[in-house]
């Protein structure tokens, strides 16, 4: 079936360091893959997106890893901040008008 | 642009009642998808509105429904609330809920059913 799961439920890193978050897909007709941010108390946040026809996107600070050849995503977000600290989650979705299917979410933890 | 609204922010019920949550999406945004988000089982997806129509669907039992306006508002209805319906509801709007579309998401509704 369809799933969507990340390697590491949490990550703590230093202010100033590059974080990595993983996410593993299984469904190989996905062709969009959304990263989104959620803090506490709050809806997720969009960071960046990818399609299935390209293998890299940069944003502000952040960029996102497609590998279609082992079905991963990741996000790296670079001189990560304490502002960064949330729980993110990887989502793909297979065709038009069909759900987004989320990973469990990596709490990602900055101290400074 | 006003992002995605949702209403009210938190409820209480007790088991037996039924709820109705409200999702005002993005200006220009006709589609809509509510989702439920709970520890145990994360974000899991409720139903997608697009004209009106219910598009999709997820795994849920018929006491989840929805519904869409003209102005494509939305809202879910649960019915015959039970203990596990406790969760953080989550909108989302999308321009026409296209394959390569974003969802932008409200800052959902906290349910706790006691």
């Amino acid at each position: 079936g369809e799933s969507v799961g990340l390697h590491l439920p949490t990550l703590s890193v230093q202010e100033g360091d590059n974080s990595i978050i993983n996410c593993a897909y299984s469904n190989s007709a996905s062709d969009y893959f959304i990263w989104y941010k959620q803090e506490s108390g709050k809806g997720p946040q969009f960071i960046i997106d990818i399609r299935s026809n390209m293998d890299k996107r940069q944003g502000q600070r952040v960029t996102v890893l497609l590998n279609k050849t082992v079905k991963h995503l990741s996000l790296q977000i670079a001189a990560t901040q304490p502002g960064d600290s949330a729980v993110y989650f990887c989502a793909e979705r297979g065709q038009a008008g069909t759900a987004l299917i989320f990973g469990k979410g990596t709490t990602l933890s900055v101290s400074s | 642009k006003a992002g995605v609204t949702q209403t009210p922010r938190y409820l209480i019920k007790t088991r037996g009642q039924q709820v109705t949550l409200s999702c005002s999406p993005i200006s220009g945004h006709r589609s809509v998808s509510w989702y439920q988000q709970t520890p145990g089982q994360g974000l899991q997806f409720l139903f997608e509105y697009f004209s009106e129509t219910q598009r999709n669907k997820g795994n849920f039992p018929g006491r989840f429904s929805g519904r869409q306006f003209s102005n494509s508002r939305s809202e879910m209805n649960v019915s015959t609330l039970e203990l596990g319906d406790s969760a953080l509801y989550l909108c989302a709007s999308s321009l026409a809920g296209g394959s390569w579309e974003t969802q932008y998401f409200g800052p959902g509704t906290r349910l706790l059913v006691l």
